[in-house]
């Protein structure tokens, strides 16, 4: 079955440092999906990617989907303590339909003030 | 407002009980979903629904069991077969269409056993 593992699993960095997280598919996805949850929240939906090679910013955070579509990252620059939290990837059943995701493990970035 | 409410927010069972969680929503949506999240863990899929009186089997569906008679409702039974209940749940909705629409989910609900 489809697998999308995540990496780190968990990231510390001083406020101000940059932070990557990385996302890989073991088929290849149709779209991406980016989710954040912060501690003891709910997963928020952050942004899709749907093209080969897309790249969106969403102010300090910039995401990326691969030229073969089975790889993904998030990039936040200059962290604050806001971003804490833990930020999920997730891509479509390969040849499923559009309803089912499945979710990586997740990257958990804690951020020193 | 509209959005996806989840009962109770904390919920303990006893040894060989079966207990109910709740899923409401009123975003008018067609597809629900039920995860379990357990610490370090991503979001693992148990049922999910596409359309009343229609569901499915996620990945760990065994000891657990759903039903989707109002297109607002998804309520999740954790029976006594589910050896090891001890987890976040979350429910999530969405609408379905060509692309895969984000997910929206509640505010979840922590099982314990006593």
């Amino acid at each position: 079955g489809q697998q999308v593992m995540q990496i780190p699993q968990y990231q510390h960095v001083q406020e101000g440092e940059d932070f990557t997280t990385y996302c890989n598919s073991s088929t290849t996805l149709s779209n991406i999906q980016w989710y954040k949850q912060r501690p003891g929240g709910h997963p928020v939906f952050l942004i899709q990617l749907v093209k080969s090679g897309e790249v969106k910013k969403q102010k300090r955070l910039t995401f990326q989907f691969g030229e073969a579509k089975k790889n993904s990252s998030l990039h936040i620059t200059a962290t604050q303590t806001t971003d804490v939290g833990t930020y999920f990837c997730a891509g479509p059943f390969s040849g499923g339909s559009n309803y089912k995701l499945t979710f990586g493990k997740g990257t958990l970035l804690t951020v020193n003030p | 407002d509209g959005g996806i409410t989840q009962s109770p927010k904390y919920l303990f069972r006893k040894e060989g009980q079966n207990v109910t969680l709740s899923c409401e929503q009123n975003l008018n949506h067609d597809a629900m979903y039920w995860y379990r999240q357990d610490p370090g863990q991503g979001l693992r899929l148990i049922y999910y629904s596409q359309i009343v009186n229609d569901f499915q089997k996620g990945d760990i569906a065994e000891g657990y069991s759903v039903s989707r008679e109002k297109k607002e409702s998804f309520p999740l039974t954790v029976t006594s077969a589910q050896k090891n209940p001890t987890a976040f749940y979350l429910c999530a909705s969405r609408n379905p269409g060509p692309r895969n629409q984000p997910q929206h989910f509640g505010d979840g609900t922590r099982l314990s056993i006593l």
